[in-house]
């Protein structure tokens, strides 16, 4: 078990370019969630997926936004026309989806939009 | 719907005194706590939960919480602190069924000083 990991840990990038995260979730965790986490702030709720169904998107997720898991494995976080707004760190966190409900959380990706 | 209220933005307490964070959760059903540190550019660990049971719930680190129903609260404390507990301390909640997804406050600076 070598716990969630997140690449790339740090992204730098032009307003209007597109960006891909990756989150490999600990292997038989079958749920996986991303979070994003401004300066100061708690994380928030992005999308869920339950093996390869994503089943429910925040509405913070706008249309730029987009995630995948295929295969139930690992999952990517794609965003489309970066805005300064979008500069954050996101969160990936996985759980086995019953007890102990614990969620297991990555080192998160910080992406500075300039 | 679900929100956290961490009630101080920052505790600074000297080396071995007790701290105790504040948290207080509103929810119209019933949910899981939990309590999560996050260092410096690590991801975030799990310090305790609680799912039933017990409303005195001991973690790790030597931090303790107590679930109160009619207050809403799950305060967390610690008798002795460490230069090392300094880090940021996040209260969450989930629903019981479905989703499952963490709603956070917006976190607790404790700043321990020698």
């Amino acid at each position: 078990d070598t716990g969630v990991s997140q690449n790339p840990r740090h992204k730098i990038t032009k307003r209007g370019q597109n960006v891909t995260f990756r989150c490999d979730p600990i292997s038989e965790h079958n749920r996986l969630y991303w979070y994003r986490q401004t300066l100061g702030q708690g994380p928030e709720f992005l999308t869920y997926f339950q093996n390869e169904a994503q089943l429910e998107k925040s509405r913070l997720l706008s249309d730029r936004f987009s995630a995948e898991r295929p295969k139930g494995s690992f999952s990517t976080l794609e965003i489309q026309r970066t805005e300064q707004g979008d500069s954050a760190m996101y969160l990936c966190a996985s759980s086995l989806g019953w007890e102990p409900y614990e969620q297991y959380f990555g080192p998160g990706t910080r992406l500075t939009v300039t | 719907a679900q929100s956290v209220t961490q009630l101080d933005s920052q505790v600074p307490v000297f080396e071995e005194a007790p701290v105790e964070l504040r948290c207080n959760y509103s929810s119209s059903v019933s949910v899981y706590l939990f309590w999560y540190v996050q260092y410096p550019n690590q991801g975030l660990q799990l310090l305790l939960k609680y799912l039933s049971g017990s409303t005195l719930v001991k973690g790790i680190n030597g931090f303790e919480a107590e679930f109160n129903k009619s207050q809403t609260s799950f305060h967390l404390r610690k008798p002795s602190v460490h230069i090392s507990d300094t880090a940021e301390y996040f209260c969450a909640v989930s629903d019981r069924t479905g989703r499952r997804a963490l709603t956070f406050g917006s976190g607790t600076r404790l700043q321990v000083q020698p």
